[in-house]
């Protein structure tokens, strides 16, 4: 059974802060691992990573994947209140009956204060 | 924001009642899905579509059907309602099943008393 487990399951920070989420994974065939930032409704994109080593970044946040550790991080510099949210991280299984599925973490809670 | 509709947004019925959400999306994304998601469990696929009448379970599909006869609605219908199917639903799109992420809906918040 694929397992993906996030770490820490909340964190409060002050603004301006750098914060680190992580990811663990186990899945039978890995096909890539997905970062997602949930606010009050939809989860919505943030990376995509299949690659070890190689970082992904989009302004204050980036990206990457180490799949011979099996992890991924999730870094934010300089953090807003507007960062406040459930950053969820999701492992795309690539074999057999479970191709294509996601499996998720439980997400982890940031709150970032003024 | 990618163009998928859920609805209802909201919804409260009691035990027992059959009841359907439905999703619905503007993308012609050949592939769809149904998650609940619920505090210490995160995200679940409860069944996903492949195509206009191709659907398959996820792993909490007990007690859910799925219907997909255009490609721009996939059909989540509870059968008979219990208390322990109280959640946030999301359905999500993708074009491609590994390649491309998925996006997802607003969801809707179904309470069964």
């Amino acid at each position: 059974e694929d397992k993906v487990v996030q770490s820490p399951l909340s964190l409060v920070v002050h603004e301006g802060d750098t914060v680190t989420l992580n990811c663990s994974y186990e899945v039978t065939n890995f096909r890539s691992l997905l970062w997602y930032k949930q606010e009050k409704k939809a989860p919505t994109f943030l990376f995509m990573l299949t690659s070890s080593g190689i970082e992904k970044k989009s302004g204050r946040l980036s990206s990457i994947l180490d799949k011979k550790e099996l992890f991924s991080i999730l870094n934010i510099t300089a953090t807003q209140t507007g960062d406040s949210a459930v950053y969820l991280c999701a492992v795309v299984n690539a074999g057999g009956t479970s191709y294509g599925k996601l499996t998720f973490g439980q997400g982890t809670i940031l709150t970032v204060h003024p | 924001d990618a163009g998928i509709t859920q609805s209802p947004r909201h919804k409260v019925t009691e035990t027992g009642t059959p009841v359907t959400l439905r999703c619905h999306q503007t993308e012609n994304h050949r592939y769809m899905y149904w998650y609940r998601q619920d505090p210490g469990h995160g995200l679940r696929l409860i069944h996903y579509s492949y195509g206009v009448k191709d659907t398959d379970k996820g792993e909490v599909s007990d007690g859910y059907s799925v219907s997909r006869s255009k490609t721009e609605d996939f059909l989540l219908t509870l059968e008979s309602a219990t208390s322990s199917q109280t959640s946030v639903y999301f359905c999500a799109i993708s074009m491609t099943v590994s390649n491309q992420p998925q996006h997802f809906g607003d969801g809707t918040r179904l309470s069964i008393l």
